[in-house]
């Protein structure tokens, strides 16, 4: 069965205070791993998407890395704004781009 | 532009009532998604629109949830008979055929009491 868990739960930063998020994944053919944010009330946005191991993806304080097993959201010197909920998603299958999320970590950045 | 929206934002029904969901989605986008969101879990994929077909209905949790959509737009999720274990955020999401990128609406939240 398709497998996403993220770690930790909640975690909990001073602004300024560099950490990373995991995602690891058990499934049969990997297509993609995406990650989102989510804030309160809302959907989930769109952050990245990464397709092969090695590969790593950029946008301002926020660093995305994939090896075979895993993924890293690095979050490098967060601002309260920060504060979300980060979802780690595979897609997986043929034919049509369902995906299959882990239950994410809920990310407070205290200024 | 304009991006995927829900419609009602919320609803509460009584348990037994029937309740439709609405979805639009960004204008353009040919498959659309159905994702349920209960507290303390992740997204459940529910039923995978290409066009107004639905290739994939296995993620309906019973015969109680129906799902149509009409002009390659607009999509309607139905539940007869709403149960408590119902209750949750429902998320559409759209992207286009040739993208993996799924863009969410912000969920509509039904409470069944």
């Amino acid at each position: 069965e398709d497998q996403v868990t993220q770690s930790p739960e909640a975690l909990r930063l001073q602004e300024g205070e560099s950490s990373s998020l995991n995602c690891s994944y058990t499934v049969s053919g990997l297509r993609g791993l995406f990650w989102y944010r989510q804030d309160p009330g809302k959907g989930p946005e769109f952050l990245f998407t990464l397709y092969s191991a090695g590969e790593e993806k950029e946008k301002e304080r926020l660093k995305a890395t994939l090896t075979k097993k895993e993924s890293f959201l690095h979050i490098t010197a967060p601002k309260p704004e920060d504060s979300a909920t980060y979802l780690c998603a595979v897609q997986v299958g043929t034919g049509f781009q369902k995906l299959v999320f882990g239950t994410g970590t809920r990310l407070l950045v205290s200024p | 532009g304009a991006g995927v929206s829900q419609s009602p934002s919320n609803k509460v029904t009584e348990k037994g009532k029937d309740v439709e969901l609405r979805c639009d989605p960004i204008s353009g986008h040919t498959a659309l998604y159905w994702y349920r969101q209960s507290l303390g879990q992740g997204l459940e994929f529910l039923i995978y629109f290409q066009g107004n077909s639905a290739p994939d209905k296995s993620g309906l949790p019973s015969d109680r949830f129906s799902a149509e959509r009409t002009g390659g737009s607009v999509s309607t999720l139905t539940i007869q008979r709403t149960q408590q274990e119902d209750s949750a955020v429902y998320l559409c999401a759209s992207s286009l055929a040739t993208q993996a990128e799924q863009y969410f609406g912000p969920g509509t939240r039904l409470t069944v009491t």
